[in-house]
């Protein structure tokens, strides 16, 4: 079945520090989308991608949509403690249909 | 976006028993969508559930052991019957909106089997 191979698993950064994160897959997909998810909640839907090449951005965060289709990174400048959380990539299949990569749990020290 | 309401947010259970997860939307919505999410790992789609007809379940997942109700636009239910330890997830409601891909989670309800 399609699968998305996120890197890294798990990230230990300083505050300040710039984090970058991708997911790449042997499927192509026309949309990519970026969660994010706080312990205890559902994830909270950062950017979503709809064209090849695209590079889009929301505040501190900006994602690109892989020219082949099959990959995406998601960058985030000047990392802060709340951006503490388990990032996720997904690829949409059909409406309502995602596959998600395995996530990264990003921790920042203050 | 939309709000999204699911209960319980969680409980602990019995193994053997069955409990029903309620998801409210606070918009009328086409499709509603369960996914799973076991201890440590990724999301996984469950079903869809339409309104007015029965919901399309995913590889891996049968209607006999995640029987869901749909009963109108705002609302629906997942059963988790018979319950083992391995069933012990958040279990998360979500729906579309606006663009396509574009999908809202509740918080999830977290389940514990014992």
């Amino acid at each position: 079945g399609q699968q998305l191979n996120q890197s890294p698993q798990s990230m230990f950064i300083q505050e300040g520090e710039d984090v970058s994160m991708n997911c790449t897959s042997s499927s192509i997909f026309n949309t990519w989308l970026w969660y994010k998810q706080d312990p205890g909640e559902g994830p909270v839907l950062l950017i979503a991608l709809y064209k090849a090449g695209e590079l889009t951005s929301n505040g501190r965060l900006t994602a690109q949509f892989g020219i082949t289709r099959k990959d995406s990174f998601l960058n985030i400048s000047a990392s802060i403690p709340s951006d503490v959380g388990i990032y996720f990539c997904a690829g949409e299949v059909l409406a309502g249909k995602l596959i998600f990569g395995q996530g990264t749990t990003l921790q920042v020290k203050p | 976006s939309a709000v999204i309401s699911q209960k319980p947010s969680r409980d602990i259970c019995q193994r053997g028993t069955s409990l029903t997860i309620q998801c409210q939307v606070d918009s009328q919505v086409t499709m509603m969508f369960w996914y799973r999410q076991q201890p440590g790992q990724s999301l996984t789609l469950i079903a869809t559930a339409n309104q007015g007809s029965e919901a399309t379940y995913e590889s891996g997942f049968v209607i006999d052991k995640f029987p869901i109700s749909r009963p109108n636009l705002t609302f629906s239910t997942l059963t988790v019957s018979n319950m083992s330890p391995e069933d012990s997830s958040i279990y998360l409601c979500s729906v579309l909106t606006g663009r396509t891909g574009e999908l809202f989670f509740g918080e999830g309800s977290r389940l514990t089997v014992l």
